[in-house]
């Protein structure tokens, strides 16, 4: 069956280093996105693809960056981490033209940054 | 202002009874409205997806757009201990890519 999962699935760091969160997806969707999860704001997005080598920035870009090398793979980086940065992370899915557009999510990265 | 609007609960309510889940929109160029639902650590995962105005209902699901007043709502008939998750609307604009935008979700118990 077709998924998308997300790696690690909980991560600890201190306050300055690198961190990149993995997302993978076997659906063979052209978009992607990254969504950050915060109590009383919901899922806000923070990056998204619409194809190999398509980027584009969401509404909490600042401090993420992402690079869509393949179909399969988005990867999140943290340049430099920040313990404002610590929250749920959700990859998500979805295949432009169905109508419905219906994004399917993984199962979340839980980042706390120290 | 946030584009969209949820309150955020939780909403305890008793098994069986018909839970009503509310969202109001500022911006009337959404035309694709849906619902999420998000179990305790788990990705949210699509429940009901409708286009502009109207009424679609799915076994105890039904979702209603009212497009003239922004604000769509969720109902659960004969709600379920299984029920309890948090509950987030989304919406999409026409012409808008395939993005997102989500409530802040709305947490619900279903108590025995």
């Amino acid at each position: 069956d077709a998924e998308i999962t997300q790696s690690p699935r909980h991560k600890i760091t201190e306050t300055g280093r690198q961190v990149t969160l993995a997302c993978h997806q076997t659906w063979n969707h052209n978009n992607m996105f990254w969504y950050r999860q915060d109590l009383g704001h919901g899922l806000r997005l923070i990056h998204y693809s619409y194809g190999v080598h398509d980027t584009n920035k969401g509404e909490v870009s600042d401090g993420y960056s992402v690079s869509r090398s393949n179909t399969e793979d988005l990867p999140l980086t943290l340049e430099s981490a920040a313990s404002s940065q610590t929250s749920v992370y959700f990859c998500a899915s979805s295949e432009p033209g169905q109508g419905r557009d219906t994004q399917y999510f993984g199962p979340g990265t839980r980042l706390t940054v120290l | 202002q946030k584009e969209v609007e949820q309150d955020p609960g939780p909403l305890s309510v008793p098994e069986g009874a018909i839970v009503s889940l509310n969202c109001t929109y500022s911006n009337s160029a959404f035309q694709y409205f849906m619902w999420y639902r998000q179990y305790s650590r788990k990705g949210p995962e699509l429940l009901m997806y409708t286009y502009s105005s109207g009424n679609k209902e799915d076994g105890r699901f039904t979702a209603q757009v009212d497009k003239s007043s922004k604000y769509i709502s969720l109902f659960i008939r004969d709600s379920q201990p299984s029920d309890s998750a948090t509950y987030l609307c989304a919406m999409k604009l026409t012409g808008g890519g395939n993005k997102l935008t989500f409530g802040t979700g709305t947490q619900l118990k279903v108590e025995l």
